[in-house]
């Protein structure tokens, strides 16, 4: 069983909908980063967390310690959105900077 | 500011060939890890140095080896490739490389090995 898992591995949704992907980790962790990877295969930072909520535009990211899950939602979806979502955490106990990642959840939204 | 920076953006190399791969980290920080993305996979990793020591190392062969330069800049090197090193290779960099900080990642080095 991977460290990491996400579901689901593929999502679509048409333009508008919310959308949520989930994250779950079986190892504790010192933070959660939720990625975003476009065709092209560049990786932007969307958030990192290690408790509670955040949000930013459209994008909110929840973390709940106790349970070890993430989620990843959006909000009125657009076609831009379409991209390969990940998630990654750090690893207490790993070789510092070991990030560990899920294998990405694939989001098309459709105009 | 310019981000984090990596080059070549693509190459293609014969097996057995060795390669190198370098990274320039956001100014200012201190460490860079080296990931390995094999498509429809998230990354593993393969390296971090931070203040141009190794901090950690992934479960990779000792093909795999990398350096960090004053500057913090860094560079991978890969010898005898092997088909199966086709992938796309990021760096990240972050200010001190502990895994409560942020991380900047590149934009990779897609390698195809032939």
């Amino acid at each position: 069983k991977n460290e990491v898992e996400q579901s689901p591995q593929n999502l679509t949704a048409q333009e508008e909908e919310f959308i949520t992907i989930n994250c779950s980790y079986s190892v504790g962790i010192s933070a959660l980063h939720w990625l975003q990877q476009h065709p092209g295969g560049g990786i932007v930072s969307l958030f990192m967390l290690s408790s509670g909520k955040k949000k930013h535009g459209r994008l909110i990211a929840t973390i709940n310690i106790q349970e070890k899950h993430s989620s990843l939602h959006i909000t009125a979806s657009h076609p831009r959105d379409s991209a390969v979502y990940i998630c990654a955490v750090g690893n207490y106990g790993g070789s510092q900077g070991n990030l560990i990642f899920g294998k990405g959840t694939k989001l098309s939204v459709k105009p | 500011d310019a981000g984090v920076t990596q080059s070549p953006t693509h190459l293609i190399k014969t097996r057995g060939q060795q390669v190198t791969l370098r990274c320039s980290p956001i100014s200012g920080h201190k460490s860079v890890s080296w990931y390995q993305q094999v498509l429809g996979q998230g990354p593993q990793f393969i390296f971090q140095y931070y203040e141009k020591e190794e901090r950690g190392r992934g479960n990779f062969p000792d093909r795999f080896s990398a350096r960090q330069f004053p500057n913090y800049s860094s560079e991978l090197n890969v010898n005898a490739l092997l088909l199966g090193d086709s992938a796309l290779y990021l760096c990240a960099s972050s200010f001190t490389g502990g895994t409560s900080y942020g991380y900047t990642f590149g934009s990779g080095t897609r390698l195809t090995v032939v």
